[in-house]
């Protein structure tokens, strides 16, 4: 089973900062990688696919990066309604996730 | 673009059975896979599942063989989930949603949340 670690668990940056989430997959997965924001009470919502592609009117604000088994997402220029929790989910061998980071203020 | 719209809470108790609906509106599910994902309270998000519903063809993560299925009904363009042997540890919010074909799930039910006490 392929086993997706996320890090930190939790980040504190303040709003206008930048924030750099990580996700590690113990085996390769080449680019088949995304990442999901969760805000409280809301299904997961797709930002980033394939690693490095923006979702659907995910604002640019959102970067992804990585191939193989490290995978980053950058937010910069932070925004009140950034804040939340967010899920890297490998897709290259059926579906697993990471446990998840909390952006926090 | 497709919704999906989840059937409602439930409470349950231990030893018995769930079926929980997700039905798409706006659109079929054409030939995309539909999946499920859990979410204990708190916690992170698991992959049960999936239907690829024109080929009705399930495919289930082993940490829950035997105890799910899921199904789909193309005429009315639902999905169900049947869980089993329910316990305490499968008190969660269950969500449906769709492989989009370029990777990842992009649509996402509204969640139903199934809560198992005595």
């Amino acid at each position: 089973e392929i086993v997706m670690t996320q890090s930190p668990a939790t980040l504190s940056v303040s709003p206008g900062e930048r924030a750099t989430l990580s996700c590690r997959a113990n085996e390769s997965i080449d680019t088949d990688l995304a990442w999901y924001q969760q805000k409280p009470g809301q299904a997961p919502r797709l930002l980033i696919y394939g690693a490095s592609a923006r979702a659907t009117g995910v604002p640019a604000r959102f970067s992804g990066s990585g191939s193989g088994t490290e995978f980053t997402l950058t937010i910069s220029g932070l925004q009140s309604e950034d804040f939340a929790v967010y899920f890297c989910q490998q897709y290259n061998n059926w579906y697993n996730f990471g446990q998840g980071t909390k952006l926090e203020i | 673009q497709v919704q999906l719209v989840q059937s409602g809470a439930e409470v349950k108790k231990p030893g018995s059975s769930v079926r929980v609906s997700c039905k798409a509106s706006g659109d079929t599910f054409s030939t995309d896979s539909v999946n499920w994902v859990r979410q204990a309270p708190g916690q992170g998000l698991e992959w049960m599942g999936r239907i690829i519903p024109f080929l009705g063809t399930s495919n289930y993560a082993q940490r829950f063989h035997g105890r799910v299925t899921i199904t789909a009904d193309e005429s009315t363009g639902t999905v169900y989930m049947d869980l089993i042997s329910l316990s305490s540890e499968d008190t969660a919010i269950y969500y449906c949603t769709r492989r989009a074909r370029v990777g990842g799930f992009d649509v996402w039910g509204q969640g139903t949340m199934v809560t198992v006490s005595s």
